[in-house]
Order: C-alpha cells, then structure tokens, then sequence
C-alpha cells in the first residue's frame, strides 16, 4: 500500500508560469484535502473534496484551482504563480479516522 | 480564521524535561487529534480524543480533552531527543479538517 502519493517532491517555478500538483491515494477514502504549511503559520487549508466531482474551498484558497476526477486522485493548480505561494505543500486524505499525508512538495517562486 | 489556536509556538527544553502544548477552540468540537511531524517529513497521526473529558496514554505521552471539548493539551514526561519535532492538534470543524498553527519543540541532549 502506498497511501498518498505527491508529486513532483521538489519544484521551482518563475512567477507567472503554471503547474499542477498532483496527489493520489489508494485507500478508498472519501475525503481529500491540499494544504499548504509556512513557518509559523501551520497547516492552512486551501481546498477541500468531500467525495468524487465535489470540491470546497478551506481558509487560503485564492490563487488556486483544484480537481477531483474520480476518487483516488486530487489535483491542486497553480495558474499564475506568486513568489507567495512558495510554500510546502501537503496533499491528504481521511477514512474514518485519521488523515493520512503524502510526503509534501516543496515549492519555490522566483 | 484560524479555527483551533496551538500555544506555544516553539518551545525548547532540555533532554528530561517535560513539554505540554496546548490546542484551543471557540467552538465545541466533536473530537480533537494530534499529530506529529519530524523535521522534514509529513504530519502522523498519534491520536484521537471524542469523549468529553478524556485522558489517553502513549507511553510518555499524555493527551487530554477539555471538559467542554473546548480545548485540549498533549504533555511529554522526560522528554528525549527523539521527541523533536512539530506537533500539531486538529479537528473536524463543519466537514473539514483544520489544523493548529502547531508548536515546535527542540530538546537539548
């Protein structure tokens, strides 16, 4: 089982390109979640899939789209990107229980 | 808003000391969970509290639920450098998973 795959790991990017984030999970879960994690500030949540086709935004989504085609996979989309958007960014899902993270992507705009 | 508030944002103590971080809510919470992240890794799941009042123990580790399930606090006895790391609670507010802005704790060997 490899619970939550991110991809890519590592990632810099001029300000104005575009990128996809992508996150995949192979547990079965409903629910799937992007985060993005800044010294100090925390896990915020930019956006939020209940099931399949459905999406919402969390505390910080501006700047950003996502998708969720079908139920493994949840896609975070940078169209324009700002040097404030550099951040690690984390990918999750949950069952029952607990969530489960992917390993993060580290962004960086220049 | 920041829907659950984490105090202290860092804390460092000497290896055997003990270490509490704290998780407040404005709202009453179905249940609060707290992970945590090695430096450089990815948050873990360490626990859940549902029952008003609840105290859980992982070895060390002692986690309570407030009585009006308003906050709640993780304490480590005699800590040790393996304790390093980011600790984070987190609840299920309105359908979504919000997290503490965490604190941080280094432990002197």
């Amino acid at each position: 089982n490899a619970g939550v795959t991110q991809t890519p790991k590592f990632q810099v990017l001029k300000t104005g390109q575009s990128m996809t984030l992508q996150c995949a999970q192979d547990m079965n879960h409903n629910s799937m979640y992007w985060y993005r994690q800044d010294p100090g500030m925390g896990l915020r949540l930019i956006y939020y899939s209940a099931s399949e086709g459905t999406t919402d935004k969390g505390e910080v989504p501006n700047g950003y789209n996502v998708s969720r085609l079908n139920k493994r996979e949840f896609s975070l989309r940078l169209e324009s990107a700002a040097p404030s958007q550099t951040s690690v960014y984390f990918c999750a899902s949950t069952g029952l229980e607990e969530a489960f993270f992917g390993q993060g992507t580290r962004l960086t705009v220049v | 808003g920041q829907q659950v508030m984490q105090i202290p944002q860092y804390q460092h103590v000497q290896e055997g000391e003990d270490f509490t971080t704290y998780c407040n809510s404005s709202t009453t919470l179905s249940n609060i969970q707290w992970y945590k992240q090695r430096p450089g890794g990815h948050p873990v799941f360490l626990i859940q509290l549902v029952k008003s009042g609840e105290v859980k123990k992982q070895k060390r580790l002692t986690f309570q639920f407030g009585e009006a399930k308003k906050n709640s606090s993780l304490h480590i006895t005699a800590t040790q450098t393996t304790d390093v790391g980011t600790y984070f609670c987190a609840a299920l507010v309105r359908n979504k998973f919000y997290f503490g802005s965490g604190t941080k704790l280094n432990v002197k060997p």
